[in-house]
């Protein structure tokens, strides 16, 4: 059955804002990381990663910001769409290319 | 571009049976694919490292004797969850590393229903 426990948290914008996403990660020593759009029932689709030895990357209507110091990412998706709704997460990559992912956030988009 | 597939994307079996997952990967070779399994709602949770030509690398708490992985290919690994019970019902999901080593490739998951 379902595990008992918190849910996600959820981001409510509206069409055409921009989007914030959060994430902490816990390995000072990961240098590599990844944001996944997940839609129900599918598995992990890539938007955008970032190497440790920089703090910003843009792709097309969304960035990545990394801050090392308080271990922090962040995506950001410009003029938010209905098709973006879905779940979010931050992965990290560790030794052997292990990804460890991040708790996931709901980002629903109202029309 | 590339693409790992799972089979089967959903499968129901009865408790105590034993159900096989299979993934694949279709235009590349990979010598390590991952194994993760996510609950509704939830993260996904790393269960083992699959390694092609030699044994898994489980994470702590997984039970290898439970989910039997097998890695006989470099396009093939397969997760055997073996005396299945209604609390193994969960989406499993394969990766696949691109033997460059710099990309991972998801499948899209297999829901397993123990019934």
């Amino acid at each position: 059955g379902e595990s008992v426990g918190l849910h996600l948290p959820t981001l409510s914008v509206q069409e055409g804002d921009n989007s914030i996403i959060n994430c902490a990660y816990s390995n000072s020593a990961s240098d590599y990381f990844i944001w996944y759009k997940q839609e129900s029932g599918k598995g992990p689709q890539f938007i955008i990663d970032i190497r440790s030895n920089m703090d910003k990357r843009q792709g097309q209507r969304v960035t990545v910001l990394l801050n090392k110091t308080v271990k922090h990412l962040s995506l950001q998706i410009a003029a938010t769409q209905p098709g973006d709704s879905a779940v979010y997460f931050c992965a990290e990559r560790t030794y052997g290319n292990k990804l460890v992912f991040g708790a996931g956030t709901i980002l629903r988009v109202k029309s | 571009g590339a693409v790992v597939s799972q089979h089967p994307s959903r499968v129901i079996c009865k408790s105590g049976t034993s159900v096989k997952i299979e993934c694949r990967s279709l235009d590349f070779q990979a010598t390590t694919m991952f194994w993760y399994r996510q609950f509704p709602k939830k993260s996904l949770m790393l269960m083992a490292t699959s390694n092609e030509g030699s044994k898994a690398t489980y994470e702590q708490g997984v039970e290898k004797d439970k989910f039997l992985i097998n890695h006989a290919s470099l396009t093939l690994s397969t997760l055997t969850v073996t005396s299945a019970h209604p609390e193994d019902s969960s989406f499993y999901i394969c990766s696949a590393v691109h033997s460059s080593g710099n990309t991972i490739y998801f499948g899209e998951g297999s829901w397993l229903t123990v019934v």
